[in-house]
């Protein structure tokens, strides 16, 4: 069955810290996607990246990384130099053949 | 890109009325479009999957006759709730999926429904 575990709740940093946001998830596909989204207290998603199986290269987007890992099923999203308007929840989603599944996600409050 | 519009962005009901949502592909055609539901503070729970002129499909535990959905043309999908209780009270969120490109899922903004 195809799951999502984002296992941190609430992550809180001080602006400028780095932080990572962890992701493991389980399908049995060997073809999939893979998502992270942000949504802001509005609750609109906000699309961050989409990664294929087939494309292990790690990505950096300004102040966004992500590193995918097939062999550990994870696919961590750094943010460096976070800052206030980072503040928000972010989802980790698996797409597979069959749909779109959500890990838990993670509130990431950042103080000034 | 893509763009999905859905309405409204709130609604507010009585117990035991129906509020329909919609959820549009603006300058795609989507095949299949998602609906989901988000408690406060919790993740987005699939709730069905409908394919355009067929029935949807929904997940285990999702009353069908509660949330009936209809998916009459590539471009809109609907979600009813029916007789609708303050715990249908939640914020739903629509997804339409284009099979093809590189729209792979666009999201709308999302409904927040409130049943008092």
């Amino acid at each position: 069955a195809q799951k999502v575990t984002q296992a941190q709740t609430e992550i809180s940093v001080v602006e400028k810290e780095d932080v990572t946001l962890d992701c493991v998830y389980e399908t049995r596909d060997t073809t999939y996607y893979l998502f992270w989204y942000k949504q802001p207290p509005s609750g609109e998603l906000v699309f961050l990246i989409r990664r294929n199986s087939f494309d292990e290269q790690n990505e950096i987007s300004g102040r966004y990384s992500w590193n995918f890992q097939k062999s550990t099923s994870s696919f961590n999203f750094t943010i460096t130099a976070s800052q206030v308007v980072d503040s928000a929840v972010y989802f980790c989603a698996l797409r597979d053949y069959n749909d779109m599944r959500f890990g838990a996600g993670t509130r990431l409050t950042v103080k000034p | 890109g893509a763009v999905v519009s859905q309405h409204p962005s709130w609604v507010i009901c009585k117990s035991g009325t129906s509020v329909k949502i919609e959820c549009r592909s603006l300058d795609f055609q989507a095949t299949t479009m998602f609906w989901y539901r988000q408690f406060p503070k919790q993740s987005l729970m699939l709730m069905a999957t409908s394919n355009e002129g067929s029935k949807a499909t929904y997940e285990q535990g999702v009353e069908k006759d509660k949330f009936l959905i209809n998916h009459a043309s590539l471009t809109l999908s609907t979600l009813t709730v029916t007789s609708a209780h303050p715990e249908d009270s939640s914020f739903y969120i629509c997804s339409a999926y284009s099979g093809q490109g590189n729209y792979g899922y666009t999201f709308g903004s999302g409904t927040r429904l409130t049943v008092v």
